[in-house]
């Protein structure tokens, strides 16, 4: 079946340090991929996405580059901000499993001033 | 705008009690979903409907249970047969394509 495996949180960072948040897959057929972020006391909000090998989704001056070989979408920012406080939740879906989003544990991030 | 509504934001149930969260979308997606998220965790499928009139369980669906009886609406009953329901209920939406979209959800408490 599908699994989608996140780095372990909480990751404390320096306002303007470069964040990197590892995520990896295991899927059959060709997964779409998405990274999905969640504020506290809220839903989550779609952040960006990936449709096939070598796309990069970005937004936000957030990236993530879908990498077939190395079945990874790691999530990537140059200078995070107080702001990006949150929840990152990667995630995937495929054909096979009829459109049902597969998500990761989830990554929580404290940015402090 | 268009966009997913779930009512109410905090609820309070005694043990013993039904109770339905409510679920609407104008974004006119097909599909619908209900996911539960406990503190520190992942989200978890409790069930989820791709048309009007049918819905499957997901992979925690006992103690739940649904209705689909227009596309704009999903509503769940958490039943007193769910022996843990405290958590946060999530609610999505999607057309065919793969991207879901989530309501604010709905953080159920039990007394």
């Amino acid at each position: 079946g599908n699994s989608v495996t996140q780095m372990e949180g909480p990751v404390t960072l320096s306002e303007e340090a470069f964040l990197t948040i590892n995520c990896t897959y295991t899927a059959t057929g060709y997964p779409s991929l998405f990274w999905y972020v969640q504020y506290p006391g809220e839903g989550l909000q779609l952040l960006l996405k990936a449709t096939k090998a070598d796309d990069k989704g970005s937004n936000k001056g957030f990236e993530a580059t879908y990498r077939k070989e190395t079945t990874s979408f790691h999530l990537e920012k140059g200078s995070v901000q107080v702001s990006d406080s949150a929840v990152y939740f990667c995630a995937l879906s495929s054909n096979n499993a009829g459109n049902m989003l597969t998500f990761g544990g989830g990554t929580r991030l404290m940015v402090k001033p | 705008d268009g966009g997913i509504t779930q009512s109410p934001k905090y609820l309070f149930r005694k043990e013993g009690q039904n109770v339905t969260l409510s679920c609407e979308q104008n974004l006119n997606h097909d599909a619908m979903y209900w996911y539960r998220q406990d503190p520190g965790q992942g989200l978890r499928l409790i069930y989820y409907s791709q048309i009007v009139n049918d819905f499957q369980k997901g992979d925690i669906a006992e103690g739940y249970s649904v209705s689909r009886e227009k596309k704009e609406s999903f509503p769940l009953t958490v039943t007193s047969a769910q022996k843990n329901p405290t958590a946060f209920y999530l609610c999505a939406s999607s057309l065919t394509s793969y991207e879901q979209f989530f309501g604010p959800g709905t953080r159920l408490t039990v007394l």
